[in-house]
């Protein structure tokens, strides 16, 4: 039981659909994270969220758009998603911001596995 | 040049064997160093952090060479649930996380 649950875990769309991807943290912390991970590839960071303020904005196109209503929930809104966005979509969280030699955890919620049809 | 680099793999070893492996890091300025584990169609989760000194956890051991820009795992008395993708993380002072791809290391009985 990692604390952070994401929902759905499986979502199939197609590209001029609208839907949204709920994560949620029972820990208590500050940070949470967006990250995309395609087959055999790195995790891509997408969002970093402070403390309900968005810190960090990786280039990600406008199709996906974050939401941050407190600091236990996020949200990634999407729209007129592409083919190419079918990922596994995973959210994370941490005490605080990582980084500066922070050896903070980043706990990861269980992931949604998006296909755009 | 990536910023963190892996061996993919696999690494196909025998029970109670020990496997080792490394990944490197571009960015100098990096400052925190974590390996964690992956198991298939599963999120990843911290195996554990990597210190200056080196640090050990039971048959796990990781090490972080600087000046080489480096940092590895070894695993001993490997078991059957070793078997996963081991992703090295690497942070900056700007709270950015670079992931590995991972290397695959599968136990066979």
């Amino acid at each position: 039981e990692t604390g952070v649950t994401q929902t759905p875990r499986h979502l199939v769309m197609g590209m001029t659909n609208k839907k949204s991807l709920k994560c949620e943290q029972h820990l208590g912390h500050n940070a949470m994270y967006w990250y995309k991970q395609s087959a055999k590839k790195p995790l891509e960071l997408m969002f970093v969220y402070s403390l309900e303020e968005r810190v960090e904005n990786n280039s990600v196109p406008s199709r996906f758009s974050p939401e941050c209503p407190n600091s236990s929930h996020l949200f990634l809104h999407l729209h007129t998603l592409q083919p190419e966005d079918s990922a596994l979509y995973l959210c994370a969280s941490s005490p605080g911001l990582q980084g500066g030699g922070s050896t903070d955890t980043q706990y990861f919620g269980p992931g949604t596995r998006l296909t755009v049809l | 040049r990536k910023e963190v680099e892996q061996d993919p793999g696999p690494f196909n070893v025998p029970e109670g064997a020990t496997v080792a492996f490394n990944c490197t890091y571009s960015n100098s300025a990096s400052q925190s160093f974590f390996w964690y584990r992956q198991d298939c169609r599963k999120e990843p989760k911290l195996l554990m952090s990597v210190y200056s000194s080196g640090n050990e956890d039971g048959r796990f051991t990781a090490q972080l060479n600087r000046a080489s820009q480096y940092i590895s795992l070894l695993i001993r008395d490997s078991k059957l649930s070793d078997s996963a993708t081991y992703l090295c993380v690497v942070t900056t002072n700007d709270y950015k996380l670079s992931f590995g791809a991972g290397t695959t290391v599968t136990v066979r009985a």
